[in-house]
């Protein structure tokens, strides 16, 4: 069945890059996405990255794609204390009305 | 624009009681979700519909009604609260039936059933 797994918490220090790592088990996906999640607010698109592509830059943001691996990750350059949020990454199964399957979200923590 | 909005913000209810989570969008989006957010997990697809008069189950849709009788609306009814319902609850909706228009969700309905 679909699946997709994250670390859970991730802290790093003011200005550093941060790395947030996924892996998904459905090898059919078209699509993943990265969505942040600030507390007490929705869930928020940050990027998203074809399956046929495997890498993807948006100003601070990196997406890497290991498509062999079924693995995912999120870089966030020169990361700052307004990055800390709740990361979630999501997958799209291919087919299906824009199903979305999520992992349980990555609590980015940063300190000065 | 408003984009997604959820009411109400927060609620408790009693076993056994009703109610219906409200959602509405002013984006024209034909698609629309109902999620379900458990602590430490991700979210969980409940129902969904792709349009006013059509819904589907998703994930994990017992103990839950919906329904769409316009494209802007989407409640969420709950029907005979139990304790396992205890969840925050996200809207959200997409233009089309295509994997790269993302969807735009609402801040959530923080439900608490004692």
């Amino acid at each position: 069945g679909e699946d997709v797994e994250q670390s859970l918490f991730l802290s790093v220090r003011e200005g550093d890059s941060s790395v947030i790592n996924c892996t998904y088990t459905d090898s059919s996906s078209t699509y993943l996405y990265w969505y942040k999640q600030e507390p007490g607010a929705g869930l928020q698109l940050l990027t998203y990255i074809f399956s046929n592509m495997d890498m993807k830059q948006d100003q601070r943001l990196t997406v890497l794609l290991n498509k062999k691996d079924k693995h995912l990750s999120l870089r966030i350059a020169d990361t700052q204390t307004g990055d800390s949020a709740i990361y979630f990454c999501a997958e799209t199964p291919i087919g299906g009305y824009n199903k979305l399957i999520f992992g349980a979200g990555t609590r980015l923590a940063v300190h000065p | 624009n408003a984009g997604v909005t959820q009411t109400p913000k927060f609620r408790i209810l009693k076993i056994g009681q009703s109610m219906t989570l409200q959602c509405t969008q002013d984006m024209n989006h034909n698609y629309m979700y109902w999620y379900r957010q458990d602590p430490g997990m991700g979210l969980k697809l409940i129902y969904y519909s792709v349009g006013a008069g059509i819904t589907d189950k998703g994930e994990v849709p017992n103990g839950y009604n919906v329904s769409r009788s316009t494209t802007e609306d989407f409640p969420l009814r709950l029907e005979l609260a139990a304790p396992s319902q205890t969840s925050v609850y996200f809207c959200a909706s997409s233009y089309r039936d295509r994997a790269n228009q993302p969807q735009h969700f609402g801040d959530g309905t923080r439900l608490s059933i004692l």
